[in-house]
């Protein structure tokens, strides 16, 4: 089975200041994970994600994270908060092969940032 | 390139009449999912399907509701009759195949019961 939390309803920043959401998964098969983000009454948009490839991962928009197995974490980064950052954004984690690949996603955390 | 159509996007009915959403998904995708998303929550998987193929339906509660795609394009979800609790957000999204292929999500249907 798997699951993703993620840690933190809502994160607050000022604009200029380091995004850090932060993610955890348990797997039972070497999984692929991602992050999307969801504004208000639009779909999911992908932001990035990890196939098994290269740990650390650059997505759109500036945004990056890194797999961290010892860890079991998928946390993502912004160096910078933009206004237009302000949005819902899920961790999800998909079994890959010898898996369900049934993605499960997180609860979501809603980014806040203030002028 | 066309993205994910869903429709309605908005439906308000009455507990215990039925209701249907409607998913085309992008051109050439085999993957379709319907998700259900509740209020401040993350999507729930309600059925998956490779083609024609309903491969993953475990969480859909089949007493109430059903889904189908037919020649494995498009795809409707079909409540009845509704309740209360199934007030929510469903999506639709497709992939070009499973496992670690992008999802592209469609706007979702709104759907509110009284």
């Amino acid at each position: 089975a798997q699951s993703v939390t993620q840690l933190g309803s809502h994160v607050s920043v000022s604009e200029g200041a380091l995004v850090l959401l932060r993610c955890n998964y348990s797997s039972s098969v070497p999984p692929y994970l991602f992050w999307y983000v969801q504004y208000p009454n639009q779909g999911l948009q992908l932001l990035l994600k990890y196939t098994s490839a290269a740990t650390l991962v650059k997505g759109i928009n500036g945004f990056e994270a890194e797999f961290k197995k010892s860890e079991t974490s998928f946390h993502l980064t912004k160096p910078s908060a933009h206004m237009s950052d302000a949005a819902e954004y899920f961790c999800a984690v998909s079994e890959g092969a010898g898996g369900s690949y049934i993605p499960t996603f997180g609860r979501g955390t809603s980014l806040i940032v203030h002028p | 390139e066309a993205g994910v159509v869903q429709s309605p996007r908005y439906k308000i009915i009455e507990k215990k009449q039925p209701v249907a959403f409607w998913c085309n998904p992008i051109s050439g995708h085999n993957t379709l999912y319907w998700y259900l998303q509740n209020l401040g929550q993350g999507p729930e998987l309600l059925i998956r399907y490779e083609n024609e193929e309903a491969v993953d339906d475990s969480q859909l509660p089949k007493d109430r509701f059903s889904a189908e795609r037919l020649k494995g394009v498009d795809s409707t979800l079909k409540i009845q009759p509704a309740e209360l609790g199934d007030s929510a957000v469903y999506l639709c999204a497709s992939s070009l195949d499973r496992g670690a292929d992008t999802q592209y999500f469609g706007p979702g249907t709104r759907l509110t019961v009284l």
